[in-house]
């Protein structure tokens, strides 16, 4: 268990609908990213919040959007969905400004499937 | 744009040999770079990790050496065991800029017994 929970584990929807994903951080970290990974694609950063403000965005479609809450767990929202959006989505946290010295944790991820 | 490759999709290596996986880049601001390594349905575990500043660093099994004039490092396991084999990502980044993680597609490492 790496202490960043992910929920639900598996997710299939039909296509034009909204899903939303769940991520609590490891006890501590203020810094939740979300990620994408397609098939045969690497992870492709989305978006980080740190402490409940967003603090980077990546390659994140318009459809798509997320919050952090005062509790510090984050959501992740799909909405139109399509086809294409079926992918595993990642959440990870780190202590603050620790992403690249101390690197990530991640969570088991949620494998959506659009049909 | 990629900016994080790795150009092999797959390598297999006999037990008790050393794999070295590669990983090249492209943005010279990046000053931080990351292993990691992923399982079927989990997500990644961090591996290992080396600063620009740095041309190498070891941890155990595992050494990872940076050349930066030719923005390339690789990652040695040495010797290699059968449960190493998984999915070993590439990953950087700018902690001067965004503190966010850039990965390469990954390699699937499959040690044979």
């Amino acid at each position: 268990d790496s202490g960043v929970t992910q929920t639900p584990k598996h997710l299939i929807t039909a296509t034009g609908q909204r899903v939303t994903l769940r991520c609590s951080p490891r006890s501590g970290d203020l810094s939740v990213y979300w990620y994408q990974q397609s098939l045969d694609q690497g992870l492709q950063f989305l978006i980080q919040y740190y402490n409940g403000e967003e603090r980077a965005k990546g390659n994140i479609l318009e459809r798509f959007s997320a919050q952090q809450f005062p509790d510090l767990h984050s959501e992740l929202n799909l909405s139109s969905l399509e086809l294409g959006d079926s992918a595993l989505y990642f959440c990870a946290s780190s202590v603050a400004g620790g992403g690249g010295r101390y690197g990530y944790t991640f969570g088991s991820g949620t494998r959506l499937t659009v049909v | 744009d990629q900016q994080v490759k790795q150009n092999s999709p797959s390598l297999s290596v006999q037990e008790g040999r050393i794999s070295i996986l590669n990983c090249d880049y492209t943005n010279s601001m990046f000053d931080y770079f990351l292993w990691y390594k992923k399982y079927p349905a989990e997500g990644p575990t961090f591996l290992i990790s080396i600063s620009s500043i740095k041309d190498k660093n070891e941890d155990g099994r595992f050494t990872v050496f940076l050349n930066k004039s030719a923005k390339h490092l690789s990652l040695h396991i040495v010797p290699s065991q059968p449960g190493d084999s998984a999915v070993y990502f590439c990953a950087a980044s700018d902690e001067g800029g965004s503190e966010k993680l850039v990965f390469g597609k990954g390699m699937k490492l499959t040690v044979n017994p």
